[in-house]
């Protein structure tokens, strides 16, 4: 079965720009998250969507970034404007369903570096 | 606040030898743990997770867990190290939510 899919894999742009990142999870699950991950640290939860709703959205910088899953299935994270903070890897992954008992599966993730 | 804790952050073994990566926890209840592996460029994989039931849990690639209630650890172990399994390793905890919670993950470094 094909894998979670991510693009772009990197992204390098200035402070202030505006940048977005597209994820398309495993066919058929309904639990779609985004990470981020800074150099050193582990993965923090930013977003997680069941189906096209948000359910935690808690660690989501909501005056920068936003997200959206309009259709159930593919997902957009967007950073508008970037800040030098932000550079980190972003991680989209998806599950069954919700709740720890589904096993997450990760993407690449987009290396995203702000100059 | 709950938290992942992995004290090291490189362990280094022979390869052939025995290895073990730490993690301890706080959380409030009934955790479930987690360990991934990320090899270089690559998302996370799911290694092995315990939910409940039999403290041993036995994962991919030879690789399992021993969960300790009193200790509050989860310490992922392998009887023999290939160079391979080089890579970094997150512990997780979930709260008995969808949430994940990671540590700042450990470098496993195999010698030849």
């Amino acid at each position: 079965e094909a894998g979670v899919a991510q693009s772009p894999r990197y992204k390098i742009i200035e402070k202030r720009q505006s940048v977005a990142f597209w994820c398309n999870p495993i066919s058929g699950h309904a639990t779609l998250y985004w990470y981020q991950q800074i150099l050193g640290q582990g993965p923090k939860l930013l977003i997680q969507f069941q189906n096209n709703g948000v359910v935690d959205d808690s660690q989501l910088p909501k005056d920068r970034f936003s997200a959206e899953r309009l259709k159930g299935v593919d997902s957009t994270l967007k950073i508008q404007p970037a800040k030098l903070e932000d550079s980190a890897v972003y991680l989209c992954a998806s599950s069954l369903a919700g709740g720890p008992i589904y096993e997450q599966y990760f993407g690449p993730g987009t290396r995203l570096t702000v100059t | 606040a709950q938290s992942v804790a992995q004290p090291e952050d490189q362990v280094n073994v022979a390869e052939g030898n025995p290895l073990t990566v730490k993690c301890t926890y706080s959380v409030s209840g009934n955790p479930y743990l987690f360990w991934y592996v990320q090899y270089p460029n690559r998302g996370l994989q799911f290694l092995l997770k315990y939910i409940t039931g039999d403290n041993l849990v036995k994962g991919s690639y030879g690789f399992e867990a021993e969960f300790n209630k009193s200790q509050t650890s989860f310490h992922l172990k392998k009887p023999s190290a290939l160079v391979s399994d080089s890579a970094l390793y997150f512990c997780a905890v979930s709260p008995n939510t969808d949430k994940l919670i990671f540590g700042t993950g450990t470098r496993l470094q195999v010698f030849p």
